[in-house]
């Protein structure tokens, strides 16, 4: 996960605050994805993006909206933080969409008080 | 069904044994399944994948067997070690190139 970096790490934040996740990848590729993981569920995809402007709605995407404005970023917002958005936030990167391999970032742990 | 069901939750193996870890789908339309290992604090990587045209792909210690038919496969680590300790996670892509994940298995290799 060198190319690929989340922030912040960690943050804690109260019930209905806005709230907003960066992912920046220096790999160049076009797709980037949020996930979240919760334990018992492995990893829920959130949105993607499979170019500049270009995004799409996951499995488990009430409550955050997504933006692209350049390749390299790709940034999460939760419009107001629920308890139940208490996560573990990862972003993936990957060259297609298609039977491709996902790059992992470190993650950020948020907890929504 | 988009689900992808894995089992188990934990595992505890002795060095030098074998690791097998099982997950099964309803999907016939996913066409490519691969597994992740994850580390404590750290993002998942891909360890191996296989597409349901073959039957098993090994890769050193590591090996998926696949059952098309049974609408399983498993992933299977010969003479585990106990840097082989994670979590391992099966996933499978569906129609919209969408991964869909295995609840995940956290394997504890004693030395």
């Amino acid at each position: 996960d060198a190319g690929i970096t989340q922030s912040p790490r960690h943050k804690v934040t109260e019930t209905g605050t806005p709230v907003t996740l960066r992912c920046h990848q220096t790999e160049n590729h076009r797709y980037m994805y949020w996930y979240r993981q919760d334990p018992g569920h492995g990893l829920r995809l959130i949105h993607y993006s499979y170019g500049v402007k270009d995004t799409d709605k996951g499995e488990v995407s009430d409550g955050y909206s997504v933006s692209r404005s350049k390749t390299e970023d790709f940034l999460l917002t939760l419009e107001s933080a629920t308890s139940s958005q208490t996560s573990v936030y990862f972003c993936a990167t990957g060259t297609s969409g298609r039977s491709d391999t996902q790059y992992f970032g470190p993650g950020t742990r948020l907890t929504v008080l | 069904q988009q689900q992808v069901k894995q089992s188990p939750q934990s595992l505890i193996v002795q060095k030098g044994g074998i690791s097998i870890i099982n997950c099964a789908y309803e999907n016939t339309a996913f066409d490519y399944f691969p597994w992740y290992q994850q580390f404590p604090g750290k993002g998942p990587a891909l360890l191996i994948a296989i597409r349901p045209d073959v039957s098993e792909k090994k890769e050193g210690r590591f090996t998926i067997s696949f059952n098309k038919s049974a609408k399983q496969f498993s992933l299977h680590i010969m003479d585990s070690q106990p840097g082989d300790s994670a979590t391992y996670f099966c996933a499978a892509m569906d129609s919209n190139y969408q991964l869909i994940w295995g609840a995940g298995t956290k394997l504890i290799i004693k030395p």
